[in-house]
């Protein structure tokens, strides 16, 4: 297996755009996690799934935040309107369910400009 | 406040030394515990975790952390440190209360540099 893939790596777009961020789990694997990576803030979890069905959002920072999981093999975590302040690393993971275990992928390094 | 601390923000070795990184946890019940490790550009990699049991546990690249429940430390420590263990080391806890657990708490990060 490849490991939780994330798309793009980089990305740099201006203050009020989209930003849409990818993910691909490992196959099996039935939680997927979005964490937050700052320098303030250290790694804060925002949302984790499980069966693709959202079971805790209370980490996302506010409504122009959201995150699907339409299937077993994608997600996306979607900033509309985009602000200087969200820029960080996001960081997916997945794993097959056993605590504490999870799998990430090499991030999306976000810069709003 | 319950929390996650690693008290060392930045540790310099020198290669072939021994390490400890140290971290402590603040929450009312022994949570489980990990440490992992993140190299450069790279996400999070478990080194090792500890849920019950024999309290020194052994990891991948040659690590081993030991609980201690009357400090409420879990440290990490490597007998001889290699340049490619430079990194950015992390210790997690998850809470486990009543059957319910919650998810990864991270504590804010040891970065280690290793001197040749």
């Amino acid at each position: 297996d490849a490991g939780v893939i994330q798309s793009p790596r980089h990305e740099v777009t201006e203050m009020g755009q989209e930003v849409t961020l990818r993910c691909k789990p490992i196959s099996g694997h039935d939680y997927l996690f979005w964490y937050r990576q700052t320098m303030m803030r250290g790694l804060e979890l925002l949302i984790y799934f499980n069966n693709n069905v959202p079971i805790d959002d209370s980490g996302m920072p506010e409504d122009r935040f959201s995150a699907k999981m339409p299937n077993a093999s994608f997600s996306t975590l979607k900033i509309q309107p985009s602000e200087p302040r969200d820029s960080a690393v996001y960081f997916c993971a997945s794993s097959s369910g056993t605590p504490g275990e999870a799998f990430f992928g090499q991030g999306t390094r976000l810069t709003v400009v | 406040a319950q929390s996650v601390t690693q008290p060392d923000i930045h540790i310099t070795v020198s290669e072939g030394a021994s390490l400890e990184l140290r971290c402590n946890y603040s929450y009312g019940a022994t949570p489980y515990l990990f440490w992992y490790v993140q190299s450069p550009g790279q996400g999070l990699q478990l080194l090792l975790k500890y849920f019950s049991g024999d309290t020194l546990v052994q990891g991948i690249k040659g690590f081993e952390a030991e609980f201690k429940r009357s400090q409420s430390s879990f440290n990490l420590r490597k007998p001889s440190v290699h340049w490619s263990d430079a990194a950015e080391y992390f210790c997690a806890v998850v809470l486990n209360y009543g059957g319910s657990q919650g998810n990864l708490i991270f504590g804010k990060g040891t970065k280690l540099s290793v001197k040749p």
